[in-house]
C-alpha cells in the first residue's frame, strides 16, 4: 500500500532551526511536496522536490533521498507565524498526491 | 501567478439543500482540478479528480449523485453538495494543476469554503 509516515506535533523555540521529517512509500514516484496549513486556512505551497539534494528557499529548505523514500523540511530562524501544520505528499506514478497527516509545529516564545 | 479562488467562504443552508460552490484558476489553465474535504484535526481527504471536458473520477466512497461536479472550462470547476445533511458540514477546498509547462506537478489551492448544514 501507499503511505506517508510524519510526526503528529512538533515544539520548537523562536529563533532555532527545526526539521520536520517524512518518510513515503508510494507506487512510483514523481516528486514529493511540503505544504503548509494555518489553522482553519488551506494550504500553501512551499516545495517540490524530484531529485536527490537540498533545494533551499528562503528560511525554508526541502531535502530529498529516493533510494531511502525520505525527506524534511527545514526551518530556519523560527517566528511565531511559523506555527502550522506542515504537509508532506508524495506523487506516485499516476501523478496522484498521496497526503500524509501533517506535522502540527508550535513555536514557543 | 497561480492564484486559485474559490466562492463562497462560508455557507450556512438548511438540511435537504443544495449548495454550489465554485473553484476558478485566476492566472493560469488547470486541465485537472481537485476537491478535497477537511473535517477539523483531520488529515485533508480527496474527493474526486476533474479533468475538464470529462466526468470526474471519484474517490472510493464518495457519492457521486450527491457530491455533483463540474468542469466546463480550464479555469473554472463546481462541486455541487445535492440535498445537504449535518454530516456534509465541513471544509471544502479545491486545488488546481496548471497545466503549463514547467509547473505541471504543483496543486495550487484554493483558500476553501466553510459549509454548515443546520
Amino acid at each position: 500500500g501507499q503511505n506517508i509516515d510524519q510526526p503528529t506535533e512538533m515544539t520548537a523555540t523562536e529563533g532555532a532551526i527545526v526539521q520536520i521529517n517524512c518518510t513515503y512509500q508510494t507506487s512510483g514516484f514523481n516528486g514529493l511536496f511540503w505544504y503548509q496549513q494555518h489553522a482553519g486556512e488551506a494550504p500553501t505551497f512551499l516545495s517540490y522536490n524530484v531529485l536527490d539534494g537540498l533545494e533551499e528557499k528562503g528560511r525554508f529548505s526541502s531535502f530529498l533521498s529516493r533510494s531511502k523514500g525520505y525527506s524534511y523540511l527545514l526551518l530556519k530562524e523560527l517566528q511565531m507565524k511559523d506555527s502550522a501544520s506542515y504537509l508532506c505528499a508524495a506523487l506516485d506514478s499516476n501523478y496522484q498526491l498521496i497526503w500524509g497527516a501533517g506535522t502540527k509545529l508550535i513555536i514557543k516564545p | 501567478g497561480a492564484v486559485v479562488s474559490q466562492h463562497p467562504s462560508w455557507v450556512i443552508c438548511k438540511s435537504g439543500t443544495s449548495v454550489k460552490i465554485e473553484c476558478r484558476s485566476l492566472d493560469f489553465q488547470a486541465t485537472t482540478m481537485f476537491w478535497y474535504r477537511q473535517f477539523p484535526k483531520q488529515s485533508l481527504m480527496l474527493m474526486a479528480t476533474s479533468n475538464e471536458g470529462s466526468k470526474a473520477t471519484y474517490e472510493q466512497g464518495v457519492e457521486k449523485d450527491k457530491f455533483l461536479i463540474n468542469h466546463a472550462s480550464l479555469t473554472l470547476s463546481t462541486l455541487t453538495v445535492t440535498s445537504a445533511h449535518p454530516e456534509d458540514s465541513s471544509f471544502y477546498i479545491c486545488s488546481a494543476r496548471s497545466s503549463e509547462r514547467g509547473d505541471v506537478e504543483t496543486q495550487y489551492f484554493g483558500p476553501g469554503t466553510r459549509l454548515l448544514v443546520l
